[in-house]
């Protein structure tokens, strides 16, 4: 049961566009979400987060935009650089003290051409 | 800064072998997370501890444990290896209540 979706495996764009990766979630007990990025061979990079409480959080050329009635969420990157191309995926946290662990969606690697 | 640091970064081990991986977290971090990642799939969280003391457990099998130490590094014990627990096994750490993990560069399991 994929309770983190991500249902775009590649996404190509070119440089200096603006690059959109989308996740949706089924959980409704999920109160904070995470974007990580993955090199190959390398762990998980966090990004940037956003609160259940909030719609939109940004972090330089990183947003988060969180719609919680559609269970959605996107992670725009503008302008996208070459060294943007890895693996991104989107995480979820039911919260609920310390120690919450996270439900990764199943990632989508971005290609940023020249 | 430091970062989450995982040893050893490969293992190479036979069918029915045992694999001991260490994790040390960011320095004043006091939780711990292990995932495991089958090829092409996501993350799947394994076991977390807090304070030292197991606070969740996911989808880790019997034949795994887990603790962590009073200096807050972690290990995962792995016993009767199997070919299907070839992945690559991530240690993340967070500090309190704090949201964002933060992962080691994790270490590549392979069993044969």
């Amino acid at each position: 049961d994929q309770q983190v979706k991500q249902n775009s495996p590649s996404l190509s764009v070119q440089e200096g566009r603006i690059s959109i990766l989308n996740c949706d979630y089924t959980n409704s007990m999920f109160d904070y979400f995470l974007w990580y990025k993955k090199y190959p061979a390398e762990g998980p990079t966090f990004l940037i987060s956003i609160s259940s409480i909030k719609d939109k959080n940004e972090d330089g050329r990183f947003t988060v935009f969180l719609n919680k009635s559609a269970k959605h969420l996107s992670l725009h990157i503008v302008p996208s650089q070459p060294g943007d191309s890895a693996v991104y995926f989107c995480a979820a946290s039911g919260g609920a003290g310390t120690a919450s662990k996270l439900t990764f969606g199943t990632g989508t690697r971005l290609q940023v051409t020249l | 800064a430091a970062g989450v640091i995982q040893s050893p970064r490969h293992l190479i081990k036979e069918k029915r072998e045992t694999a001991t991986l260490k994790c040390y977290p960011i320095p004043r971090h006091d939780t711990v997370y292990w995932y495991q990642q089958g090829p092409g799939q996501d993350p799947q969280f394994l076991i977390s501890f807090y304070e030292k003391m197991q606070s969740d457990k996911g989808s880790i099998p019997d034949r795994f444990s887990a603790q962590q130490f009073s200096d807050y590094h972690s290990e995962l014990n792995m016993s009767s290896l199997e070919l299907g627990d070839s992945a690559l096994y991530f240690c993340a750490s967070t500090r309190g209540t704090s949201y964002e993990q933060y992962f080691g560069p994790g270490t590549r399991l392979t069993v044969t």
